[in-house]
C-alpha cells in the first residue's frame, strides 16, 4: 500500500546530541514537508522540499537541517542548536505545484523527548 | 495573531448529538482543509474545499469565502469521532504551504 512512514515512533535523546528522524514515502510525490507540533499550538512548518536536491526553510528552521537526495526520502536532523527540541514531529507529502493546491498526506509522527 | 482561528478549543458531546466546529481565517486562500488527528498522532485529510459544501458520510464541511469562515459538522456523533479536528489553509500566493489552526479536541461520550 502507498503511504508515508516515519521512524522511530518514539525517540529519546540526551542534551547536546544530534538526532535524525526518518521519513519515507512511496506515493511518488514531489513535495515533502516537516512539521513540529507542540501542545496548544498549531502545526508549524520546519522545512519543505518541492523537488529532489532542493529545499526551503519554513517558519521555525533554526536548529534543524534536512536533505533531499532521493524523491522518496526527506530526513530531518534535530541538532544540538535546537533549544527546545522535545515535540511531536510530523512528515507530510503532496503532489507539487507552486501555483495551485493539493492534499497533503501525513505520516504517523515521531515523538522526540530530550532527557 | 494566528491567521487561522478555530472554535471551540474543546468540545464534549453526548453520542448522537449534532456537532459544529468553526474556523475563521484572515488571509486570502486558495483552499481550506479539514484534518482529523487521532490520539496516536497520525493525521488524515477529511476535506479540501475552495467553495460551497462537501459531504462524506456523517461529515459535512462548508465554506463562505466572503466571510472567510468554514464549519465542520458531524451528524449523529459517535465515540469513534473523538479526535482533534484541525483547520488549515493554503494561501493564495504561497503554493501548497499549509497554515494551521490550533485544533478542536472533541470527545463524544457514549
Amino acid at each position: 500500500d502507498g503511504g508515508i512512514t516515519q521512524s522511530p515512533k518514539y525517540l529519546f535523546r540526551k542534551e547536546g546530541q544530534n538526532v535524525t528522524l526518518s521519513c519515507e514515502q512511496n506515493l511518488n510525490h514531489d513535495a515533502m514537508y516537516w512539521y513540529r507540533q507542540d501542545p496548544g499550538q498549531g502545526l508549524r512548518l520546519i522545512y519543505y522540499s518541492q523537488i529532489v536536491n532542493d529545499f526551503q526553510k519554513g517558519d521555525i528552521a533554526e536548529g534543524y537541517s534536512v536533505s533531499r537526495e532521493k524523491k522518496e526520502s526527506f530526513p530531518l536532523t534535530v541538532t544540538s542548536a535546537q533549544k527546545n527540541p522535545t515535540a511531536f514531529y510530523l512528515c507530510a507529502s503532496s503532489k507539487a505545484s507552486r501555483k495551485s493546491y493539493n492534499e497533503q498526506f501525513f505520516g504517523p509522527g515521531t515523538r522526540l523527548t530530550v532527557l | 495573531k494566528n491567521e487561522v482561528e478555530q472554535s471551540p478549543q474543546n468540545l464534549t458531546a453526548q453520542e448522537g448529538e449534532f456537532i459544529t466546529i468553526n474556523c475563521s481565517y484572515s488571509v486570502g486562500i486558495s483552499a481550506l482543509h479539514w484534518l482529523q488527528q487521532h490520539p496516536g498522532g497520525g493525521i488524515v485529510s477529511l476535506f479540501m474545499l475552495s467553495s460551497g459544501k462537501k459531504k462524506h458520510g456523517r461529515l459535512i464541511a462548508t465554506i463562505n469565502i466572503q466571510e472567510k469562515h468554514s464549519s465542520l459538522h458531524i451528524t449523529a456523533s459517535h465515540p469513534r469521532d473523538s479526535a482533534v479536528y484541525i483547520c488549515a489553509v493554503t494561501r493564495s500566493n504561497t503554493g501548497n504551504q499549509f497554515y494551521f489552526g490550533t485544533g478542536t479536541s472533541l470527545t463524544v461520550i457514549p
